[in-house]
């Protein structure tokens, strides 16, 4: 079982529609990651959070410590934010636990 | 952005030779890491390095060496690559323990074994 559950796996989405990607994990963490790949790209964090909620732009990163989930949103999504998101925890031995990330393919 | 450099960025060698990525950080930060990212199978981690000359193994570390002599450069070697090597391999860097969980990674290397 992976520490670290993405879900959807892929998402299709029309251009100007709200998303959602949820992560779950089983571990206790210090901070939650969310990573950004475009096709063909590198890897970028989008947020670090250990609590609360963070937003940049459209995206707005949520994080429930109790219930152990945190949430992706994209408002107004565009097809520049076709990629593949990833969710990332640290743990205790210095390395990370990765969920296999959500596809999302935004259409104009 | 981090400063994180790859090389090289793609590359097509055949089965049964030596192949070596090399990742570059101008950061000084204390952990490197190798992952694969595979379809289906996310990231994983091949080895990491928590200073100069300390490594250990990943998940996926068969076939696989690494070497850091200097804080900057963590090297990668496949000693005899084969098929199922071919992936994206992408390095990280994180500062020290004291520093925040921040994570950073490279542009990715391309690698396919014919």
């Amino acid at each position: 079982k992976n520490e670290v559950e993405q879900s959807p796996q892929n998402l299709t989405a029309q251009e100007g529609e709200f998303i959602t990607i949820n992560c779950s994990y089983s571990v206790g963490i210090s901070a939650l990651h969310w990573l950004q790949q475009h096709p063909g790209g590198g890897i970028v964090s989008l947020f670090m959070l250990s609590s609360g909620k963070k937003k940049h732009g459209r995206l707005i990163a949520t994080i429930n410590i109790q219930e152990k989930h945190s949430s992706l949103h994209i408002t107004a999504s565009h097809p520049r934010d076709s990629a593949v998101y990833i969710c990332a925890a640290p743990n205790t031995g210095n390395q990370f636990y990765f969920g296999t990330g959500t596809s999302l393919t935004v259409i104009p | 952005d981090a400063g994180i450099t790859q090389s090289p960025r793609h590359k097509v060698t055949e089965t049964g030779t030596p192949v070596t990525l090399r990742c570059h950080q101008t950061e000084n930060h204390r952990y490197m890491y190798w992952y694969r990212q595979d379809p289906g199978h996310g990231l994983r981690l091949i080895h990491y390095s928590y200073g100069v000359k300390d490594t250990d193994k990943g998940e996926v570390s068969d076939g696989y060496s690494v070497s850091r002599s200097k804080t900057e450069d963590f090297l990668l070697t496949l000693e005899s690559a084969t098929s199922s090597q071919t992936s994206v391999y992408f390095c990280a860097i994180r500062p020290g323990p004291d520093s925040g969980n921040t994570i950073y990674f490279g542009e990715g290397s391309w690698l396919t074994v014919v």
